[in-house]
């Protein structure tokens, strides 16, 4: 089945413990991306990849990381997390970012305290 | 960026009525998608339409795009409670996709 996986599902941490939520897809899609979701401010996309090895900041990259090593995986990680980084998280692929609609996975669910 | 701003915020309908929903952007675009999002879940394709076209249909949606006036409507026909959901445009052009706040539909049976 295509899909975008994402791991955990839900998560609670505590301030500062470093963290990687993981999202591989099957598709073999050249685009992939993240979103959070919060109450209020609908989605916002924190970095995004064309393709292997090309990573770009979206509108909130600020205490945010990720990597393309491969196609399938872009995993985002948190360095320091902060009780302003609780949110829903949304990892999306498409065939290319611009043409074609996207798949997002079931989303990260993410409390810092 | 070339985010979509939907409208209303908020609508609510007995089921078996019409739903309409509009869309407006700023910048030029190659096509125009929309998606729906059931609670706390993640975000599914629905249409995509491309600058060309005028309308496209899909099941019980049908999709309108007027390029000129910059907007976009979605129509779902006698809707029903599963289709109480959020939902979003997403214009696209030379960037990746850019979402909004979304329309926040409820079907009442």
């Amino acid at each position: 089945e295509a899909q975008v996986t994402q791991n955990p599902r839900y998560l609670i941490t505590v301030t500062g413990k470093k963290l990687t939520v993981t999202c591989s897809q099957n598709m073999n899609h050249e685009y992939m991306s993240w979103y959070r979701q919060d109450p209020g401010l609908g989605l916002r996309q924190i970095y995004y990849s064309m393709n292997v090895e090309v990573t770009d900041k979206g509108d909130v990259p600020e205490g945010y990381k990720v990597s393309r090593k491969e196609k399938r995986n872009f995993p985002l990680i948190l360095e320091s997390p902060s009780p302003n980084q609780t949110s829903l998280y949304f990892c999306a692929s498409s065939l290319s970012g611009l043409d074609y609609g996207y798949t997002f996975g079931s989303g990260t669910r993410l409390t810092v305290v | 960026s070339q985010q979509g701003e939907e409208d209303p915020q908020a609508l609510s309908i007995q089921e078996g009525e019409n739903a309409t929903m509009n869309c407006s952007y700023k910048t030029s675009i190659n096509n125009l998608q929309w998606y729906r999002q059931n609670s706390g879940r993640g975000l599914v394709h629905l249409i995509l339409i491309r600058s060309n076209e005028r309308e496209k249909h899909s099941g019980r949606l049908r999709v309108t795009l007027d390029t000129s006036k910059k907007s976009s409507s979605l129509l779902i026909t006698a809707s029903r409670a599963a289709d109480t959901a959020s939902y979003f445009c997403a214009p696209s052009g030379n960037t990746p996709l850019v979402f909004g706040k979304g329309t926040r539909l409820s079907v009442i049976a």
